[in-house]
């Protein structure tokens, strides 16, 4: 049981806009710490996609993003491309645990 | 460009102790902007956050493995490692090393990451 939630998959097809959902609680999220996003392609480490909540590494492209509100944040990619096709991990920082947590993850599938 | 590489063995036995170094290069583990990280992944499982170290040597553990981890760091080698004893097959993993940026809390460069195995 992950401490922040993911929706174990979306789906989308080629071009479309999808979001991928990260609820967690008034002791990480809800506490004004910030979320980040990983994508990891199969066989792959994960990699940093989206960092405090809304900001892209260099190199990202500016389809993917990022936003948070209360106890949850959101990834939202656009004009979806089959190379997107991964899993997408949230993490955030957790006071009553005091160390980082990270979702179950979520496989994307490009239709 | 920075780049972390782990090192160790593939196959432990029960009850013995993991042992895993991470190699950094292209930068210094020195620099006070970063905590350095062990994360796993059990295949097919999503991540788990074992820890962080920083290069003073202080160090953060995960809650639910704290009293089995061992983190220790040497700067002269520009490396950091981890130890996890008495270790099950539950611990069979594949076990990732990353750079950990104290201002965003965030890990931005992974390392390609090692197989362990805990068998007998």
């Amino acid at each position: 049981q992950s401490v922040l939630t993911q929706p174990p998959s979306v789906s989308g097809a080629p071009g479309q806009r999808v979001t991928i959902s990260c609820t967690g609680s008034s002791s990480n999220i809800g506490a004004d710490y910030d979320v980040h996003w990983y994508q990891q392609l199969p066989g792959t480490a994960p990699k940093l996609l989206i960092y405090g909540n809304s900001n892209r590494p260099s190199g990202v492209p500016d389809r993917f993003s990022g936003s948070k509100s209360g106890t949850s944040a959101s990834l939202a990619i656009t004009g979806l491309q089959a190379e997107d096709e991964a899993d997408y991990y949230c993490q955030s920082y957790d006071s009553s645990l005091s160390g980082r947590v990270f979702g179950g993850g979520t496989k994307l599938t490009v239709l | 460009q920075v780049q972390l590489q782990e090192s160790g063995p593939g196959l432990v036995k029960p009850s013995q102790t993991l042992s895993l170094t991470c190699t950094v290069s292209g930068g210094s583990i020195s620099s006070g902007s970063y905590y350095w990280s062990w994360i796993r992944q059990p295949a097919g499982k999503g991540l788990e956050w074992l820890g962080r170290i920083y290069t003073s040597g202080s160090t953060n553990y995960n809650p639910s493995l704290k009293s089995r981890v061992t983190m220790s760091v040497d700067t002269s080698k520009n490396q950091f490692s981890l130890k996890l004893s008495s270790v099950t097959a539950a611990d069979t993993a594949v076990y990732y090393c990353a750079r950990d940026r104290r201002n965003f809390l965030a890990f931005d460069i992974w390392g390609q990451g090692t197989m362990v195995t805990v068998s007998s």
